[in-house]
């Protein structure tokens, strides 16, 4: 079955890195783009960035343009979420997403990994 | 960008009601819109893609319709799993927005 596992969250402070893995598995990696989706304490969701199946195309909300990058290793079954230059109004529980094979809806999702950014 | 408002934010209904979702697009989306659902310290959970196409699993009791910028989801009959956050989001271009979320709480 699909499953998706985030990691890489925890407490940083304002200004500072941090980087998301999503491990994948029960589906060809390759074939389908990867989108990342986070929830701030108590709000909605708000979608983040999204990873074509080849690397080739990225996209990025308004944000976080600039400051987070995705990435992908096909090789390892994993999409990444690079964040720079952390503000407060960054802390969320961060979703990785599988897109469809046709259409770039979020098919399937990870459980999440919750960022703290925080003096 | 395309701004995705839902209404209402929270709505109290019964076990057996039907219920509707209103989900607006500030542009045309044509049928790029999906629905997820989602309950409390849980991942969203996809329902309808393509306005109309119900994901596998997911029961009949569910359906989606719309076109352009006005969309709904629809539970014909209420059921006790069914009180949870409903958002929608659009997928026609970048960034794929969502909308605020629908609280469907118990009367």
């Amino acid at each position: 079955q699909v499953q998706l596992v985030e990691s890489g969250g925890g407490v940083v402070q304002p200004g500072s890195s941090l980087r998301l893995s999503c491990s994948t598995s029960g589906f060809t990696f390759n074939y389908y783009g990867m989108h990342w989706v986070r929830q701030a304490p108590g709000k909605g969701l708000e979608w983040v960035s999204y990873i074509s199946s080849d690397g080739s195309d990225k996209y990025y909300a308004e944000s976080v343009k600039g400051r987070f990058s995705i990435s992908r290793d096909n090789s390892k079954n994993a999409v990444y979420l690079q964040m720079n230059s952390l503000r407060d109004e960054d802390t969320a529980e961060f979703y990785c997403a599988r897109a469809g094979i046709r259409f770039p809806y979020c098919h399937y999702w990870g459980q999440g990994t919750l960022v703290i950014v925080s003096s | 960008d395309t701004q995705m408002t839902q209404s209402p934010s929270t709505m109290s209904a019964s076990v057996g009601d039907r219920v509707t979702i209103t989900c607006r697009a500030s542009q045309s989306i044509s049928t790029w819109l999906a629905w997820y659902q989602q309950k409390p310290g849980k991942a969203p959970k996809l329902l309808i893609y393509k306005t109309v196409s119900l994901e596998s699993g997911v029961p009949v009791r569910f359906s989606g319709s719309g076109s352009g910028t006005e969309f709904t989801l629809t539970i014909s009959s209420l059921q006790p799993d069914d009180f949870a956050t409903y958002y929608c989001q659009q997928y026609k271009s970048y960034p794929y927005t969502f909308g605020q979320g629908t609280k469907l709480e118990i009367k």
